[in-house]
């Protein structure tokens, strides 16, 4: 079984300030791990995946993620974050052979000011 | 491309009442479909995962016979919420994927708020 922990439930920022969204698993076997977006009354939105190879991966719009195994963590940082990146991000993982069952960590909202 | 709708967006039942909710992928063929059910400010739980032509399996805690998922063709699946109560009242999500398995490739919808008076 896997289990996330997301240890931010909420984190606020200044725009254009650097911001870290932690997320740390649990699992017996090895595992995908993926970072999704949620902006208010949407569904969610893939933001980038680790599947295997380069433990460091990025997405188009400046955020990016790094596997780390011996910590068990994919942390989600970007350098400078804007007004429109206000919304819920969630880290999920999904074991090997699982089916492609997501298990998902309990979100952690962030907030960008101006 | 790779696009999963869900039908409706938003319904406002009465208590003892069935509500039917359907997810479709438009431009592929989806294997897999999953349900998940979200509570305000909290996560995504995985409710069920259905396969073509197959019954669905349910995680545990979940009543089959209050949530009824049918994947009946490789395009639709359906959640009926049987004898709603204020309690189901939630978002619902969707996702569909077009392998099996597929973590990598799982498209999600936009979710269906359901509100049981």
């Amino acid at each position: 079984a896997q289990s996330v922990t997301q240890l931010d439930s909420q984190v606020p920022v200044f725009e254009e300030a650097p911001v870290e969204l932690r997320c740390n698993y649990s699992s017996s076997v090895s595992v995908y791990l993926f970072w999704y977006v949620q902006y208010p009354n949407q569904g969610l939105q893939l933001l980038l995946k680790y599947l295997s190879g380069s433990t460091l991966v990025k997405s188009i719009n400046g955020f990016e993620a790094e596997f780390n195994k011996s910590q068990t963590s994919f942390h989600l940082r970007k350098p400078s974050v804007h007004i429109s990146d206000t919304a819920e991000y969630f880290c999920a993982v999904s074991g090997y052979n699982q089916g492609g069952k997501l298990i998902f960590g309990q979100g952690t909202e962030l907030s960008v000011k101006p | 491309g790779a696009v999963v709708s869900q039908h409706p967006s938003r319904v406002i039942c009465k208590s003892g009442t069935s509500v039917k909710i359907e997810c479709r992928s438009l431009d592929f063929q989806a294997t897999t479909m999953f349900w998940y059910r979200q509570f305000p400010k909290q996560s995504l739980m995985l409710m069920a995962t259905s396969n073509e032509g197959s019954k669905a399996t349910y995680e545990q805690g979940v009543e089959k016979d209050k949530f009824l998922i049918n994947h009946a063709s490789l395009t639709l699946s359906t959640l009926t919420v049987t004898s709603a109560h204020p309690e189901d009242s939630s978002f619902y999500i969707c996702s569909a994927s077009p392998y099996l398995p597929g973590p990598e490739t799982q498209y999600f919808g936009p979710g269906t708020r359901l509100l049981v008076l």
